[in-house]
């Protein structure tokens, strides 16, 4: 079936080094899609969002990169921070006429070594 | 920014009682709002779509007499697990849309135990 799906479920890296969180999706119709943060015991929270018909968005040391023609999608951490640790995931937002919803992908936990 | 308040953070109930859920949007109003569950290690499933003054949606698998959605006001959703027992244990999160392409807004999560 349709599904947002996670290369890497884990991921560890030293502070000060970069990130990169790997995802793969099905659904060629989804227009949007959101990188979630989630640390223990706390609902998701936004990192950041990029349209389907964009391939490339920046945000403060977090850059999202999208590529339709294989699917795909990245979230990349720079000089990554031992508060950086958390599962990360990616969503897509799937649009069916007026209702709309977002379907999650795995996830990666991620471990920033100090 | 939009925040949703999502009371209580843990409960812990006796097997076969009822728990209910409050999510509250403070700042904006909330025609839709979403009620996901997390099980541990896993990610977010979505259990239904709450309307404001209309029934839910349920996924598929998703017993709706036994996770009752009410949506009476643009600011508050409830989820009442109902007849609770220990397999429902688990982590629920609401999470409310700010307008397509605007984004969600989550709730900080209910830890519900069953004992």
């Amino acid at each position: 079936g349709e599904s947002v799906g996670l290369h890497l479920p884990t991921l560890s890296v030293q502070e000060g080094d970069n990130s990169i969180i790997n995802c793969a999706y099905s659904n060629s119709a989804s227009d949007y899609f959101i990188w979630y943060k989630q640390e223990s015991g706390k609902g998701p929270q936004f990192i950041i969002d990029i349209r389907s018909n964009m391939d490339k968005r920046q945000g403060q040391r977090v850059t999202v990169l999208l590529n339709k023609t294989v699917k795909h999608l990245s979230l990349q951490i720079a000089a990554t921070q031992p508060g950086d640790s958390a599962v990360y995931f990616c969503a897509e937002n799937r649009s069916g006429g007026s209702n709309y919803k977002l379907t999650f992908g795995k996830g990666t936990l991620l471990t920033v070594n100090p | 920014g939009a925040v949703v308040s999502q009371h209580p953070s843990r409960v812990i109930c006796k097997s076969g009682t009822s728990v209910k859920i409050e999510c509250r949007s403070l700042d904006f109003q909330a025609t839709t709002m979403f009620w996901y569950r997390q099980f541990p290690k896993q990610s977010l499933m979505l259990m239904a779509t709450s309307n404001e003054g209309s029934k839910a949606t349920y996924e598929q698998g998703v017993e709706k007499d036994k996770f009752l959605i009410n949506h009476a006001s643009l600011t508050l959703s409830t989820l009442t697990v109902t007849s609770a027992h220990p397999e429902d244990s688990s982590f629920y999160i609401c999470s409310a849309n700010l307008g397509h392409h605007y984004g969600y807004t989550f709730g900080s999560g209910t830890r519900l135990t069953v004992v």
